[in-house]
């Protein structure tokens, strides 16, 4: 069975860093053609790609938020971290992990239940 | 950036009744669209990808086509746990986009 879960503050400050892990399991980030990503969503509004790291290493940014955003993994612990600098109220969303897989097309077939934090002094 | 428009944003449907959502491309896209559905409160769920190839486990009723720039995800006969909202989203180049949504909501 395939799990991702994400772990984090649920409240920061602006201007604060936000560190966010998500911790998978289930498949590791060591096989071909596989990547984990970040997603977010604002209450009641759309989804928004993020970043996303590759088994390769590679990695790939939002183009609004590359400035800000940091990802990482750490395969022996199933771990990819995201970092996001000088966080704002407008940053205040739920965040997900989700795998994405390839087969014809990329995709991100099971995703995290997602993790809301708010950005308030 | 690719800018994937869907329509419409809101659609009120009986149970049984067919349902069609498109989603259009800002620019040629092949078949890399894929559509998922988020009911409140959970996760998105993958349920087509490739723009017509349906991801394991999803019922037959949900079901896309198109490619290029125009695609469509139909729902054969609507049934209550359908209530959710659906999105589109491009896996052509980066950066990845998603659709703004549409919501459906069961009569």
């Amino acid at each position: 069975q395939i799990t991702l879960k994400e772990s984090g503050p649920t409240l920061v400050k602006p201007t604060q860093t936000l560190t966010l892990t998500c911790t998978f399991s289930g498949f590791s980030l060591s096989t071909d053609r596989v990547a984990v990503g970040w997603m977010r969503q604002p209450p009641r509004k759309a989804l928004e790609w993020l970043a996303l790291i590759y088994w390769n290493d590679e990695e790939q940014y939002s183009s609004s938020l590359r400035s800000r955003l940091t990802v990482t993994k750490d395969t022996s612990r199933n771990q990819v971290v995201l970092t996001m600098t000088n966080m704002d109220p407008v940053d205040t969303a739920t965040y997900y992990c989700a795998r994405r897989s390839f087969s014809s097309t990329w995709y991100f077939d099971v995703w995290g239940r997602g993790t809301l934090v708010t950005v308030s002094s | 950036e690719i800018v994937l428009t869907q329509f419409p944003d809101f659609q009120s449907v009986t149970p049984k009744e067919k349902v069609t959502i498109t989603c259009r491309a800002s620019q040629f896209i092949g078949s890399s669209l894929n559509w998922y559905q988020q009911k409140p409160d959970q996760s998105p769920k993958l349920l087509i990808k490739y723009a017509s190839q349906s991801f394991s486990g999803v019922p037959s009723r949900f079901s896309g086509s198109g490619s290029g720039t125009d695609f469509t995800l139909t729902i054969n006969g609507l049934e209550a746990e359908d209530a959710a909202t659906y999105y589109c989203h491009q896996s052509s180049a980066f950066p990845l986009t998603f659709g703004g949504g549409t919501k459906v909501e069961i009569k």
